[in-house]
């Protein structure tokens, strides 16, 4: 199987701050990257297919890069409504899998 | 629009079975996969499996295989995610999401059920 590794577990930043999260894969998936954003006691929402492919009516603040095994998203300028979650899917093989999560806090 | 309407709670016994189902509609049932996704309290988001509702293929999470089961019902538009055998650490809540694959690629991956929540407990 394909592991996930995401870094870091936790961050805390200030509103308008840049923040990038780290997603590693155990061995090449090409672009085969999802990322998604959920927050408490709802469904995942998608921000990002293919690594670097902004989902519709997701904030532009939002962006992602990589290929191979290494993956980032990054947020350009941190919003209090960005205070969530944060989970990488590779899906270049079965069984997909997910990185363990990133969680954003406010400062 | 699209939708993914998902089965009601359950509370089910150690060793027992549960199924839960997802029905869509406002799109073609059999154009898009159905990948399932959990995730127990507190922890994160654990990829369950996914099937193919145009040829029943189906493609399971290594430690759940031979006791999980994803069927369809063409009728009704409706994907079951059964689960038998069941632990308590099988207590978690059970998304379903739809996936557009073609060709072995995939994307598409922006629709949700509400979630099905699973307590396994005596």
């Amino acid at each position: 199987d394909i592991q996930m590794t995401q870094s870091p577990s936790t961050l805390s930043a200030s509103v308008g701050d840049r923040v990038t999260i780290t997603c590693r894969a155990s061995q090449s998936i090409s672009t085969w990257l999802a990322w998604y954003q959920q927050k408490p006691r709802e469904a995942p929402k998608l921000l990002m297919s293919k690594a670097s492919n902004l989902e519709s009516g997701v904030p532009s603040r939002f962006s992602g890069s990589g290929s191979g095994t290494e993956f980032t998203l990054t947020i350009s300028s941190l919003q209090p409504d960005d205070s969530a979650t944060y989970y990488c899917q590779q899906y270049d093989t079965y069984p997909w899998m997910f990185g363990q999560g990133t969680k954003v806090e406010i400062k | 629009q699209v939708q993914l309407a998902q089965s009601g709670a359950e509370v089910k016994k150690p060793g027992a079975s549960v199924k839960v189902s997802c029905t869509a509609s406002g799109y073609t049932f059999t154009s898009y996969f159905m990948q399932w996704v959990r995730q127990a309290p507190g922890q994160g988001l654990e990829w369950v499996g996914i099937i193919n509702p145009s040829d029943r293929s189906t493609s399971y999470a290594r430690k759940l295989q031979g006791r999980i089961t994803m069927t369809r019902d063409t009728s009704t538009s409706t994907i079951y995610m059964e689960l038998s055998s069941l632990r308590s650490e099988d207590t978690a809540m059970y998304y379903c999401g739809r996936v557009r694959c073609s060709a072995g690629r995939c994307s598409d991956f922006a629709y949700w059920g509400q979630g099905t929540l699973v307590t396994v407990s005596s």
